[in-house]
């Protein structure tokens, strides 16, 4: 199986443009997320979804927004980029395994925000 | 708040065992995960500790210490590979991960 895939690998946005970043897992957890990666801070979480149908807020969601239509996609949209957005990001999923809540990452969008 | 802390960087010798801490301080608590990270590349998951005690898998080990608010991870027998950051995680009374910053590890030959 292929786990989770994101998409696209790397972007380049220039500032006040709108970008969709994808993730797809194909492991039927229930819980999916979208953190970012910044030099220093570690991982931050930006929204989450603990089941289809469902988000919520995490800790910077400022600026995104996410949508859960089904079990499998959860995309992370910028509506307007700036500067501060650049990061790496990273889509993960839990829910495969009771009682451990073991979180699996995609390999990441490395965005670049001019 | 909550908070997470760890070393930023460590520095061993292939071949030697090294310890990393990590103290938590969260809204509730319902276990402790380790982390490894490779340069570019997403976490991959090595361990979850949610009693008092020590989890013993392969030459990687993680201990937990509720009451102290305080986990170590142990690596034996390191290998060039093992270098890379390792990032704990507590997760608190909501099931959310809270993510330190990470060890990044150099291993020296």
């Amino acid at each position: 199986t292929a786990g989770i895939t994101q998409a696209p690998t790397s972007q380049i946005l220039a500032a006040g443009r709108s970008m969709t970043l994808r993730c797809t897992q194909d492991m039927r957890h229930n819980a999916m997320y979208w953190y970012r990666q910044d030099l220093g801070l570690g991982l931050r979480l930006i929204h989450y979804s603990n089941t289809a149908g469902t988000t919520g807020k995490g800790e910077v969601p400022d600026g995104y927004s996410v949508s859960r239509a089904n079990t499998d996609d959860f995309p992370l949209t910028l509506a307007s980029a700036v500067p501060s957005q650049t990061s790496v990001y990273f889509c993960a999923s839990s829910g495969g395994r009771e009682g451990t809540n073991e979180q699996f990452f995609g390999p990441g969008t490395r965005l670049t925000v001019l | 708040g909550q908070n997470i802390d760890q070393p930023t960087e460590m520095t061993a010798t292939e071949g030697a065992i090294v310890q990393i801490n990590c103290t938590y301080q969260t809204s509730g608590f319902n276990g402790l995960f380790w982390y490894q990270q490779h340069a570019g590349e997403a976490p991959t998951f090595l361990s979850y500790n949610v009693l008092d005690g020590l989890e013993e898998k392969g030459r990687f080990s993680s201990f937990l210490s509720r009451s102290k608010g305080y986990s170590y991870l142990l690596l034996k027998e390191l290998q060039m590979k093992d270098s890379a950051s390792y990032l704990c995680a507590a997760l608190d009374s909501n099931y959310q991960l809270i993510w330190g910053a990470g060890t990044k590890l150099i291993i020296k030959p």
